[in-house]
C-alpha cells in the first residue's frame, strides 16, 4: 500500500524559513518524481515543485510564484523528499501536499499546515 | 501559464446526471485529469488522460473532452459525491488545476 506523510509544517513568522519533509513507502521511490502541491485555506489547488528521479538527474521545476524561495529535494535512501520554503510570506500559509509522480497526481499525503504569522 | 475555468459550484438532486465542465486557455491535448476533493481531506484521483478511469473509482463516473474543453460527468450522483471537483492540465509546464467546481445536493 502506498504511503505518503508529510511532517515539519508549523506556524512562522514573516520573513521566516521551514523546511517540509515527505516519507513514503509501499512503491519503489527511486521510480518516481515527486510533488509538492499546496492550498490556501478556503482555495484551490497550486503546484510548487517537481524533482525527477536519477533516470532525469534530480531535475527540479519550480513555481514561477515561488521560484527563489523554495528548494526541493530527495534522499533515494530513506524514500523521502523534502521542501525548504524561505522568506516565508503571509500568502504562503497553506496546506502544503506530498504527491507521487508525473501527473495525475495519484497519490497524495494528508498534507502539512503552514501558517505565516506574527 | 495554461489556465483552466470551471464553474464555481453546481446543486443537483441525488440520482440525477450532473455535468462539470473545465475550458482551458490553450490546447491541452488530452492530458487532463480530474480529482475530487472532500471538506478537511486530501484531493483523490478520479479520471487521467481525459477520459481514463482510475482504479477503484465508481464507473458512475466519467470523463470527455480534448484539446480546450472537457467535461467530468457523474450519473447518478449519489450524496457521498458531495465535493469540490478540480481538473489540472499536464500538456503544457507548469501543470494547473482549474479552480473548483464545489458540488453541492440538493
Amino acid at each position: 500500500e502506498v504511503q505518503i506523510l508529510e511532517t515539519g509544517g508549523g506556524l512562522v513568522k514573516p520573513g521566516g524559513s521551514l523546511r517540509l519533509s515527505c516519507a513514503t513507502s509501499g512503491f519503489n521511490f527511486n521510480d518516481y518524481f515527486m510533488n509538492w502541491v499546496r492550498q490556501a485555506p478556503g482555495k484551490g489547488l497550486e503546484w510548487v515543485a517537481q524533482i525527477r528521479n536519477k533516470n532525469y538527474n534530480y531535475a527540479t521545476y519550480y513555481a514561477e510564484s515561488l521560484e527563489g524561495r523554495v528548494t526541493i529535494s530527495r534522499d533515494d535512501s530513506k524514500s523521502s523528499v523534502y521542501l525548504q520554503v524561505s522568506s516565508l510570506r503571509a500568502e504562503d500559509t497553506a496546506i502544503y501536499y506530498c504527491t507521487r509522480g508525473g501527473s495525475p497526481f495519484a497519490y497524495w499525503g494528508q498534507g502539512t499546515l503552514v501558517t505565516v504569522s506574527s | 501559464d495554461t489556465v483552466l475555468t470551471q464553474s464555481p459550484a453546481l446543486a443537483v438532486s441525488p440520482g440525477e446526471r450532473v455535468t462539470i465542465s473545465c475550458r482551458a486557455s490553450e490546447s491541452v491535448s488530452t492530458l487532463m485529469h480530474w480529482y475530487q476533493q472532500k471538506p478537511g481531506q486530501q484531493p483523490t484521483l478520479l479520471i487521467y488522460l481525459a477520459s481514463n478511469l482510475e482504479s477503484g473509482v465508481p464507473a458512475r463516473f466519467s470523463g470527455s473532452g480534448s484539446g480546450t474543453d472537457f467535461t467530468l460527468t457523474i450519473d447518478p450522483v449519489e450524496a457521498d459525491d458531495t465535493a469540490t471537483y478540480y481538473c489540472q492540465q499536464s500538456w503544457n509546464d507548469p501543470p494547473t488545476f482549474g479552480g473548483g467546481t464545489k458540488l453541492e445536493l440538493k
